[in-house]
């Protein structure tokens, strides 16, 4: 089944621990990127990946990072966690947004996070 | 800046009556245009999307979208509403001529209440 799976789906954290919330895609979309959703702002994107090794800044980067050392993966990295980085968390992948048109993305199932 | 606004927070129908979810949009080149679903702790799912050609768009579950350029809005549509309809819905865009970031900007979401 072509999906993009997300772990954990819920993490309770505290302040400045470390965490890394994994995302993995089955479709050789070459193209991903991370969402936040937040009550009343719809979803933000957090970085983007066109290709492997290919990362750059979406609207709301601070505080987080990532990789794409595989074309399947996109972790995002929360260094440093703090209180207002509790949200709700998606991943999502597609086929190379130029080369394909506008290709729909395809979404995770997201993962609810918590920094007390 | 591209924006795109769901102006109803809420939208209440009754089982088997039309429904409409509104959008509109602002981008400075040709718009591509999405709409996704989110059922209740699910991540999002494409419903359509408009890309060019012609202005009514039809997609799953019976949804169609219809762009209009003078208004420029893509309001969502179904001719008649079921229960199983109550979600959340977003509206989304991409400049279609800007660097190909892949990113979508999203409007805050239109709840959806299908009541029997």
């Amino acid at each position: 089944e072509a999906q993009v799976t997300q772990n954990p789906r819920y993490l309770i954290t505290v302040t400045g621990k470390k965490l890394t919330v994994t995302c993995s895609q089955n479709m050789n979309h070459e193209y991903m990127s991370w969402y936040r959703q937040d009550p009343g702002l719809g979803l933000r994107q957090i970085y983007y990946s066109m290709n492997v090794e290919v990362t750059d800044k979406g609207d709301v980067p601070e505080g987080y990072k990532v990789s794409r050392k595989e074309k399947r993966n996109f972790p995002l990295i929360l260094e440093s966690p703090s209180p207002n980085q509790t949200s709700l968390y998606f991943c999502a992948s597609s086929f190379t947004p130029g080369l394909a048109g506008a290709a729909e993305q395809f979404f995770g199932p997201g993962t609810r996070l918590t920094v007390l | 800046a591209q924006s795109v606004a769901q102006p109803e927070d809420q939208v209440n129908v009754a089982e088997g009556n039309p429904l409409t979810v509104k959008c509109t949009y602002s981008v400075s080149g040709n718009p591509y245009l999405f709409w996704y679903v989110q059922y209740p702790n699910r991540g999002l799912q494409f419903l359509l999307k408009y890309i060019t050609g012609d202005n009514l768009v039809k997609g799953s579950y019976g949804f169609e979208a219809e762009f209009n350029k003078s208004q420029t809005s893509f309001h969502l549509k179904k001719p008649s509403a079921l229960v199983s309809d109550s979600a959340l819905y977003f509206c989304a865009v991409r400049d279609g001529s800007s660097s190909n970031t892949g990113k979508l900007i999203f409007g805050q979401g239109t709840t959806l209440q299908v009541k029997p």
